[in-house]
């Protein structure tokens, strides 16, 4: 979906270092997502944000920060990063409500090394 | 053809015939589902959506049916064409929750 744009699309990095994934959305969207997707899982998801003020953790939050920095833009960070955080990594937007659908940006492919 | 949600999770279908691809899903308390599409190297795509108020809602092509009394949803694809071929995963959301649940998919491959 064009309207939730990724940053980087791919990216290499070794254990231990810091990294941001970025998020940005043209759809207007108060609420905003990031899930990680591994081989043979559903995606899970690591943190949510209602409004810019607003920070929730999801099932698997723990390595991970967030940053709300505007509506439209919503980062992921890793402090320090580790093998086994190594999987494609999908952002997520959708509009208030409970019966409203998600819509995922093209995904970021993290590797650690 | 038809798949058997998680526990078949390849689907080989002749193009133009009727493509059925099912999900169970685990809690009774959901009362909305969503069916994706995920191309290789793309995000998902929303393809339709349910409430547990409704047993089937049409789309273009598309059919989603729910059975709440088995915790069974099914997705059915028309004349399935070879753009047709990708993963498909449903996603349920439980009353008063505000995180979706997802699958883990069912490869489809339309054969020409």
């Amino acid at each position: 979906d064009a309207d939730v744009t990724q940053t980087p699309r791919n990216r290499i990095t070794k254990t231990g270092k810091r990294i941001m994934l970025e998020c940005s959305q043209t759809k207007g969207h108060d609420r905003m997502y990031w899930y990680r997707q591994d081989p043979g899982l559903g995606l899970r998801l690591i943190y949510y944000s209602f409004d810019v003020k607003d920070i929730n953790k999801g099932e698997i939050s723990d390595g991970y920060s967030v940053s709300r920095q505007a509506q439209a833009k919503f980062s992921l960070s890793l402090e320090s990063a580790i093998p086994n955080q190594t999987a494609l990594y999908f952002c997520a937007t959708s509009e208030q409500g409970f019966f409203q659908p998600q819509h995922f940006g093209d995904g970021t492919r993290l590797s650690i090394l | 053809g038809e798949s058997v949600g998680l526990h078949l999770p390849t689907l080989s279908v002749q193009e133009g015939d009727n493509s059925i691809i099912n999900c169970a899903y685990s809690n009774s308390a959901s009362d909305y589902f969503i069916w994706y599409k995920q191309e290789s190297g793309k995000g998902p795509q929303f393809i339709i959506d349910i409430r547990s108020n409704m047993d089937k809602r049409q789309g273009q092509r598309v059919t989603v049916l729910l059975n709440k009394t088995v915790k069974h949803l099914s997705l059915q694809i028309a004349a399935t064409q070879p753009g047709d071929s990708a993963v498909y995963f449903c996603a349920e959301k439980r009353v008063g929750g505000n995180q979706f649940y997802f699958g883990t998919g069912t490869s489809l491959t339309v054969i020409p």
